[in-house]
């Protein structure tokens, strides 16, 4: 199976500062990895998917890049709604894996 | 609006059964695959099982494969897991996930707010 690998575990970040998420595959995946967003007791919501695609409605400040196994998400100038836990998932093979996510904390 | 709606979680004992639904709403549910993941107590998501949108095709992760059976009623916009000989270590949330059109290898474009499973004697 791919092993995807997400670094930091945590990311101490202020409000209005930008914060960058690294996604590792351990094959070559493409373009094909999707993005979430994970609050407590909500749903995870869709954030990228082809790696550098926004999902509907997402705002301008969360970009995507990278492909085949590197892979980082971007959010520019954090707003009190993105503290939370985000995650990377490989769609190129079965089956689906997700990184261990890392989680965006309030310094 | 998309939303789907789980239920069926609760306390089982170890050995127990257990079946999960999910009904969806807003959309035209019989065209689209569907995932179960899950995410144990302070844990990262897994992906537990997929079907087909006509439901002839499913997968499964090995830690599930002879335990978990996945289906689908397209007629009642509704996805199951049922979950048979459960372990401790399936205690977790479980989720439903939509594909949007994308194929069978696709990303999830909406979820569900899950259904707690605890699996303890």
């Amino acid at each position: 199976e791919i092993v995807m690998t997400q670094s930091p575990a945590t990311l101490s970040v202020s409000p209005g500062e930008g914060a960058t998420l690294s996604c590792r595959a351990s094959q070559s995946i493409g373009s094909t990895l999707a993005w979430y967003q994970h609050k407590r007791g909500q749903a995870p919501r869709l954030l990228i998917y082809g790696a550098s695609t926004r999902a509907t409605d997402i705002p301008a400040r969360f970009s995507g890049s990278g492909s085949g196994t590197e892979f980082t998400l971007t959010i520019s100038s954090l707003q009190s709604e993105d503290f939370a836990v985000y995650y990377c998932q490989q769609y190129t093979k079965w089956p689906l894996t997700f990184g261990g996510g890392t989680k965006v904390e309030i310094k | 609006e998309v939303q789907l709606v789980e239920s069926g979680g609760g306390l089982v004992q170890p050995g127990g059964s257990l079946r999960l639904s999910c009904v969806g709403s807003g959309f035209t549910f019989k065209n689209h695959e569907m995932d179960w993941v899950r995410q144990a107590p302070g844990e990262g998501l897994e992906w537990v099982s997929f079907i087909s949108n006509s439901g002839n095709n499913k997968y499964y992760a090995d830690a599930v494969k002879g335990r978990f059976t996945i289906s689908r009623d397209n007629a009642k916009n509704s996805l199951y897991l049922q979950m048979n000989n459960l372990r401790a270590e399936d205690t977790a949330v479980y989720y439903c996930a939509r594909h949007p059109n994308c194929g069978y290898d696709c990303y999830h474009d909406y979820w569900g707010q899950g259904t707690l499973v605890t699996v303890s004697s």
